[in-house]
C-alpha cells in the first residue's frame, strides 16, 4: 500500500539557520507533490507545487526538490525565523486526490 | 472574497446522533474536497466535487458518511449514528481547474462524540 514518510520527530533549529524537512514515499508514483503549512486548530495552508517532471522549485525563503528515483523530497527553509514554527505537510497527488504525511513540526528558537 | 468558510466550528453531540456540516468555497472554485483529520495524522481524504458532481466517494469512510453540493455552490458533509470513533477534525478544501493545482483549506469543524 501506499506509505508517506515524514520525521515523526520535532525538528529544532535556531533562527537564522536553513531548515530541512525531508518526505519519504513508497508503492506510489506521484505526479506532482505539494507542501503545506499547518498551524494548531486551523486548517493546512498551500506553500509550494512540484511536479514529477520539475527538479527544484523556489519561492521566496522556501526551497523544495523532488527526486522520483530516490523518491524524496526535500523541503527548506532559509534564514529560519520564529515565525516559521509549525506543522509541515507534504501530499502526493496523481489524480485529482492528495494523500498526505503525518507532517513534521518545525521549531525555531530566537 | 475571504476564503473557505465552514460551520460551525465545534459540534459536540452524543453518541447516535446525526451531524451535519456546511462548506462555503472560494467562490469562483470548481473544486471541493472533504478531508478528515485526527490529532497527530495528516488529512484524511474523504470525497471530492467537480462542481455538482461528486467524482470520487469511495473513500468515505462508512455508508453512515455521506456529502452533497446540490448547485455546485456549497457542501454538506452529514455523519449520521455518530461513533466516538468519529471524532475528529473535518477539513473543507476547495481548488480551481483540474487535479494538481493548489488547495485552500477552510479552518476545519472539530467534532466531539460523547
Amino acid at each position: 500500500s501506499q506509505k508517506i514518510e515524514q520525521n515523526s520527530e520535532a525538528l529544532n533549529i535556531q533562527e537564522g539557520k536553513t531548515a530541512t524537512l525531508t518526505c519519504n514515499y513508497t508503492n506510489y508514483s506521484p505526479a506532482y507533490l505539494q507542501w503545506y503549512r499547518q498551524d494548531p486548530g486551523r486548517g493546512p495552508v498551500f506553500l509550494l507545487l512540484i511536479r514529477e517532471n520539475e527538479k527544484e522549485k523556489r519561492k521566496e525563503r522556501l526551497k523544495v526538490t523532488f527526486d522520483t528515483t530516490l523518491k524524496q523530497s526535500l523541503f527548506h527553509i532559509t534564514a529560519s525565523q520564529p515565525a516559521d514554527s509549525a506543522t509541515y505537510l507534504c501530499a502526493l497527488g496523481g489524480d485529482s486526490t492528495l494523500t498526505f504525511g503525518k507532517g513534521t513540526m518545525l521549531l525555531v528558537s530566537p | 472574497d475571504t476564503g473557505v468558510s465552514q460551520n460551525p466550528r465545534h459540534k459536540i453531540t452524543k453518541r447516535g446522533q446525526n451531524v451535519t456540516f456546511r462548506c462555503d468555497p472560494i467562490s469562483e472554485h470548481n473544486r471541493l474536497y472533504w478531508y478528515r483529520q485526527t490529532l497527530g495524522q495528516g488529512p484524511e481524504f474523504l470525497t471530492y466535487f467537480q462542481n455538482e458532481a461528486q467524482l470520487e466517494k469511495s473513500r468515505l469512510l462508512s455508508d453512515r458518511f455521506s456529502a452533497e453540493r446540490p448547485k455546485g455552490s456549497f457542501s454538506t458533509l452529514e455523519i449520521q449514528r455518530t461513533e466516538q470513533g468519529d471524532s475528529a477534525m473535518y477539513l473543507c478544501a476547495s481548488s480551481l481547474g483540474a487535479g494538481g493545482n493548489e488547495q485552500y483549506f477552510g479552518p476545519g469543524t472539530r467534532l466531539t462524540v460523547t
